[in-house]
């Protein structure tokens, strides 16, 4: 089946600093990627997503890119905010059932 | 803002009772998912319906039922409930029935004490 493995959290940052969440899938077939956020007590927000291969997903200065090769989808962000600070998942859609599939989850805190 | 909608916020009940979820999607969306979000368990995708009609079913305990009505809101039921169901429970939608993007709603918090 699907399956969505994440880096363990929590990460704690300076503001201004570079961030990277690992991210690697199992799928079958060619699933769509995302990246969720959740922020303290909301459920969660689409970030990014992407469909296929080599596809770039950006908002709001994050950015992942699908690697069918290394069936990774890595967030990354070049210089993070305290207002970032969040969960944040990746996940897998795709299958015969439709659902999403996340990863556990990996806490980001930024330290002013 | 993503526009689902999840009522009531809060629930606190006791063992062994019933309780109902209800969401309401976002407009034009016809497909609704439920999860429940707990710290030992993460995200796990419970149901799904698609324009009334059950189109796919995750670690859904059998005391757990849901629909989805003629105007496309969904009702989450929870019945005999046990501690261990104290958690967070989200419903999602998207426009279509396939693996696309979904629109979370702000959960209801269910504590069973």
């Amino acid at each position: 089946g699907n399956s969505v493995t994440q880096m363990e959290g929590p990460v704690t940052l300076s503001e201004e600093a570079f961030l990277t969440i690992n991210c690697t899938y199992t799928a079958t077939g060619y699933p769509s990627l995302f990246w969720y956020v959740q922020y303290p007590g909301e459920g969660l927000q689409l970030l990014l997503k992407a469909t296929k291969a080599d596809d770039k997903g950006s908002n709001k200065g994050f950015e992942a890119t699908y690697r069918k090769e290394t069936t990774s989808f890595h967030l990354e962000k070049g210089s993070v905010q305290v207002s970032d600070s969040a969960v944040y998942f990746c996940a897998l859609g795709g299958g015969s059932n439709y659902k999403l599939t996340f990863g556990k989850g990996t806490l980001l805190t930024v330290n002013p | 803002d993503s526009g689902v909608t999840q009522t009531p916020k809060h629930l606190i009940t006791a063992t062994g009772q019933r309780v109902t979820l209800r969401c309401s999607p976002r407009s034009g969306d016809l497909s609704v998912y439920w999860y429940q979000q707990s710290l030992d368990q993460g995200l796990q995708f419970l149901i799904q319906y698609y324009n009334g009609e059950e189109r796919a079913k995750g670690n859904i305990l059998e005391r757990f039922s849901a629909q989805q009505f003629p105007d496309l809101h969904s009702e989450l039921n929870l019945s005999s409930l046990e501690l261990g169901d104290s958690a967070l429970y989200f419903c999602a939608s998207s426009v279509q029935a396939g693996p696309g993007e979904q629109y979370f709603g702000p959960g209801t918090r269910l504590t069973v004490t």
